[in-house]
């Protein structure tokens, strides 16, 4: 069973620029998450979707973060005008639905570099 | 609100000597826990979880935590390290229940390295 994948691995921008981070869950995974890691802190949640559904958004820390998950399937975050706090890694992770017990599996993340 | 301390940024242990990779937590309700380990250049990978039940939770690679109510901690423990282990390990807390009860809340993480 193949796990979650992330594409790119790594990516190098300018500040202001736009940069889109993919994400495909674990084959039948209905749940889906996004959260970042900024430079040797905690790892923070960005936000959940139930299949095409945003269930919790309340870590996106500003408007120029777009989350999408069309037709349930793979999600895309979208970063416009990045700045220079947004580099980091960011993971994402999904699980089951079904039982709220599940863990959540997590993709090798993307390293984000905002110049 | 929900928090994670580990306390150590890094952790030293020879190998064979028993590990212990510290944390606790806060938490409204009754907490499910989690540890994770990330490898070099790996993504996160799941090594066990509290939910309820026995306060010994047994995981992956020989690792194992103990639930402790009154102190609100869950150390990862190990009887022998090995060079292997060496790696970075989060602990993680979420609630039962409630909204956005499903979001994982990570601590800072602890690099252990175990030295040959």
């Amino acid at each position: 069973e193949a796990g979650v994948t992330q594409f790119p691995s790594h990516s190098v921008i300018e500040k202001g620029q736009t940069v889109t981070l993919r994400c495909d869950p674990i084959s039948g995974h209905d749940n889906l998450y996004w959260y970042r890691r900024v430079m040797g802190k905690e790892i923070k949640f960005l936000l959940h979707f139930v299949k095409e559904s945003k269930q919790d958004e309340s870590g996106m820390p500003n408007n120029r973060f777009l989350a999408e998950r069309t037709g349930g399937t793979y999600s895309t975050l979208k970063v416009q005008p990045a700045e220079l706090e947004d580099s980091g890694v960011y993971f994402c992770a999904s699980s089951p639905s079904g039982s709220s017990y599940n863990e959540q599996f997590f993709g090798p993340g993307t390293r984000l570099t905002v110049l | 609100a929900q928090s994670v301390a580990q306390p150590e940024d890094q952790v030293n242990v020879a190998e064979g000597n028993p590990l212990t990779v510290k944390c606790t937590y806060s938490v409204s309700g009754n907490p499910y826990l989690f540890w994770y380990v990330q490898y070099p250049n790996r993504g996160l990978q799941f090594l066990l979880k509290y939910i309820t039940g026995d306060n010994l939770v047994k995981g992956s690679y020989g690792f194992e935590a103990e639930f402790n109510k009154s102190q609100t901690s869950f150390h990862l423990k190990k009887p022998s390290a090995l060079v292997s282990d060496s790696a970075l390990y989060f602990c993680a807390v979420r609630r039962i229940q409630g909204t956005g009860f499903q979001k994982l809340v990570f601590g800072t993480g602890t690099r252990l390295l175990v030295s040959p």
